[in-house]
């Protein structure tokens, strides 16, 4: 069955703008993640989403935000882009509400701000 | 704060050989523990995982050790081969606690010398 897909896959935005990606997980999957990858720094949490609910926030400013529809697909808002905001966005999906399942990530949308 | 920690940045091995992975965690709560590899400009692939209950999982050429007393797993690979490498990013969760959040490493680059 197909995988997680996100898009766009690639993005330039000036600062100051906004940006949303969007992720549509495995079929069936109900729990939907983003983590925040940039060199040096593994991957960062940034939110998870299940049954259209935020369920946990990682530790980011509130420029960062999401949502979840009601067919389990997800976007990601980053609004008055920064600088430091360049990095590369996976989206990770996975079936079961636990941490205790295996999630799978998209091959991720990479932003570049400037 | 970096809860898993992966302190060796990169690894390079000869083809055949083994290659040994390490990462520490400082979470005492965690008990679910996943290996990923990546590729540049792919997601994270998912390898093995490991409950807290086992102290080692084994699948084809991959094996995770987990030491639990010394916080500490490791991932094997048995024997290298150049398709292996890549990034190899550590995660760890506590399995009912915060909602699909992952704490990740920050990454060991293998390389695989013919």
């Amino acid at each position: 069955k197909a995988g997680v897909t996100q898009t766009p896959r690639y993005l330039i935005k000036t600062r100051g703008q906004q940006v949303t990606l969007s992720c549509s997980p495995i079929s069936g999957h109900r729990s939907v993640s983003w983590y925040q990858q940039t060199p040096g720094q593994g991957l960062q949490f940034l939110f998870e989403y299940f049954s259209e609910t935020q369920r946990n926030k990682g530790n980011f400013p509130g420029r960062f935000s999401g949502r979840q529809f009601s067919n389990s697909r997800s976007e990601m808002n980053v609004s008055t882009l920064e600088l430091g905001d360049s990095a590369l966005y996976l989206c990770a999906s996975s079936y079961a509400g636990s941490s205790g399942n295996t999630i799978y990530f998209g091959e991720g949308s990479w932003l570049t701000v400037v | 704060d970096q809860q898993v920690k992966q302190n060796s940045p990169s690894l390079s091995v000869q083809e055949g050989r083994i290659s040994i992975l390490n990462c520490d965690y400082t979470n005492s709560m965690f008990d679910y523990f996943l290996w990923y590899k990546k590729y540049p400009a792919e997601g994270p692939t998912f390898l093995i995982s490991i409950s807290s209950i086992k102290d080692k999982n084994e699948d084809g050429r991959f094996t995770v050790f987990l030491n639990k007393s010394a916080k500490h797993l490791s991932l094997h690979i048995v024997p290298s081969q150049p398709g292996d490498s890549a990034v190899y990013f550590c995660a760890a969760s506590v399995v009912w606690g915060d909602a699909g959040q992952f704490y990740f490493g920050t990454g060991t680059s293998l390389t695989v010398i013919p």
